[in-house]
């Protein structure tokens, strides 16, 4: 597609519900990233991925939280057990990454998936 | 830990005047990124202007320039002759790259206010 794309744009869920959240990274690109945005902490980086492998996971804020990537293509954040402060907005971001050749390739974001745990 | 500041919460300008956002950073690292993202009601971040550490230079697009202190840590942006599609929460951001370690360290975000 021509940006990144996340699916749902928005979602309510219930205290105690496991989510999904899906990103679809821009053809081409072998990193892509999850951050949460929220009013109280801003924009937190949560894991990173190159390819498939995360090498980073230091970002996700407890067990609950998990990602994987497959086909070095489309990622899902699962959040189990969902807590509300949880809510937030979930961003995902791809670029080319070690495909590039450089270090200083942009992050192009999605629109974000809204969470909100009631 | 590297991390973000921006200072002013919220900022507002006149429509056609200049507007600069102040952004400092800590790090203790030599060879580093700094960004300006823009994220209007939309939510869509949009790069708008990167800086590579390395570089005396200061980086400029069309409106939109830096200035970048590296001795002070200072990455602040100013935008000439300002436009309502300017407003928008405008976020500072650090990137180093080593170990792995790929994301990005956003400051809180100055909310631009554009005055017609």
């Amino acid at each position: 597609g021509a940006g990144v794309s996340q699916s749902p744009s928005n979602k309510v869920t219930e205290k105690g519900k496991d989510v999904e959240l899906r990103c679809d990274p821009i053809s081409g690109h072998t990193a892509l990233y999850w951050y949460r945005q929220s009013l109280g902490q801003g924009l937190e980086f949560l894991i990173y991925f190159q390819g498939n492998s995360a090498p980073d996971k230091s970002g996700l804020p407890s067990d609950r939280f998990s990602a994987e990537r497959t086909g070095g293509s489309v990622s899902t954040l699962t959040i189990q057990r969902t807590q509300q402060e949880d809510s937030a907005v979930y961003l995902c971001a791809s670029s080319l990454g070690l495909a590039g050749g450089g270090s200083t390739d942009t992050q192009y974001f999605g629109p974000g998936t809204r969470l909100t745990v009631l | 830990a590297q991390t973000v500041t921006q200072s002013q919460p919220e900022m507002s300008v006149q429509e056609a005047e200049t507007v600069t956002l102040s952004c400092t950073y800590d790090t203790s690292e030599s060879d580093y990124y700094l960004f300006w993202y823009k994220q209007p009601p939309s939510r869509q971040m949009i790069l708008v202007i990167r800086q590579e550490a390395y570089k005396q230079q200061n980086a400029t697009e069309n409106r939109f320039s830096v200035n970048f202190q590296k001795a002070a840590k200072s990455f602040s942006l100013k935008i000439s002759d300002s436009q309502l599609g300017d407003a928008a929460m405008y976020f500072c951001a650090y990137r180093w790259i080593g170990g792995g370690a790929d994301g990005l360290t956003f400051g809180k975000g100055t909310h631009l206010i554009i005055q017609p």
